[in-house]
């Protein structure tokens, strides 16, 4: 399996329930990326792992905490997540800090 | 504050003709500049990034960029209804620094 893919593709949550979300990359990239793309907003940064150190957090609540076990791999734990936290949750990769992003196909969340 | 300006549309071109897409930003340390095309219910992919001074073509795509006033824009020439999506910038900064900042993007609706 070749570029970045994200499971689950779709879920739905409870504000009481606590689940993770996956993403995988097989390009050989050092830096990965969490997003969060509501209707009507650009893009917003979550997390950025370089090398398996988070180095950045922008201003996240930690309801949502990232787990970066390798290169390859990040995970994105909820927990007692709003409603108006239902958005499209999109991981990507880079190979450095100019290059382009690869972006997974997303995870759709919908906190009930 | 870093902010990438777009217009969100939406833009209707009929098909055949040039579809003119536009982002201004406000950081002029801005050193590598994307376009990435986002369908509908998909993630975004990458479809030309920039880095210096003019025009740089790939195919029906040109990017042009123009430091000094601090814009970039896309051209799309032949357009084609398959090209009717969401096409949104992206800046990042030199020096190391991992955070591509996207604007909200643009519409553009090709019609036959």
């Amino acid at each position: 399996e070749t570029g970045v893919t994200q499971t689950p593709r779709h879920l739905v949550m409870g504000m009481t329930n606590k689940k993770s979300l996956k993403c995988e990359q097989h390009l050989g990239h050092n830096a990965m990326y969490w997003y969060k793309q509501s209707a009507k907003k650009p893009l917003e940064l979550m997390f950025v792992y370089s090398l398996e150190e988070r180095v950045e957090n922008n201003s996240v609540p930690s309801r949502f905490s990232p787990e970066c076990p390798n290169s390859s791999h990040l995970f994105l734990h909820l927990h007692t997540l709003q409603p108006e936290d239902s958005a499209l949750y999109l991981c990507a990769s880079s190979e450095g800090s100019v290059s382009p992003l690869h972006f997974g196909n997303g995870t759709r969340l919908t906190v009930t | 504050q870093k902010e990438v300006e777009q217009n969100s549309g939406p833009l209707s071109v009929p098909e055949g003709a040039i579809a003119s897409l536009n982002c201004t930003y406000s950081d002029r340390g801005s050193q590598s500049f994307f376009w990435y095309r986002q369908y509908s219910g998909k993630s975004p992919e990458l479809i030309m990034f920039i880095y210096s001074n003019g025009d740089k073509e790939d195919g029906r795509f040109t990017a042009q960029l123009n430091k000094a006033s601090q814009y970039v824009s896309l051209l799309i020439r032949d357009s084609q209804p398959s090209d009717s999506a969401t096409y949104l910038c992206a800046v990042t900064l030199s020096g190391g620094s991992y955070i591509p900042t996207f604007g909200r993007g643009t519409s553009l609706i090709v019609h036959p």
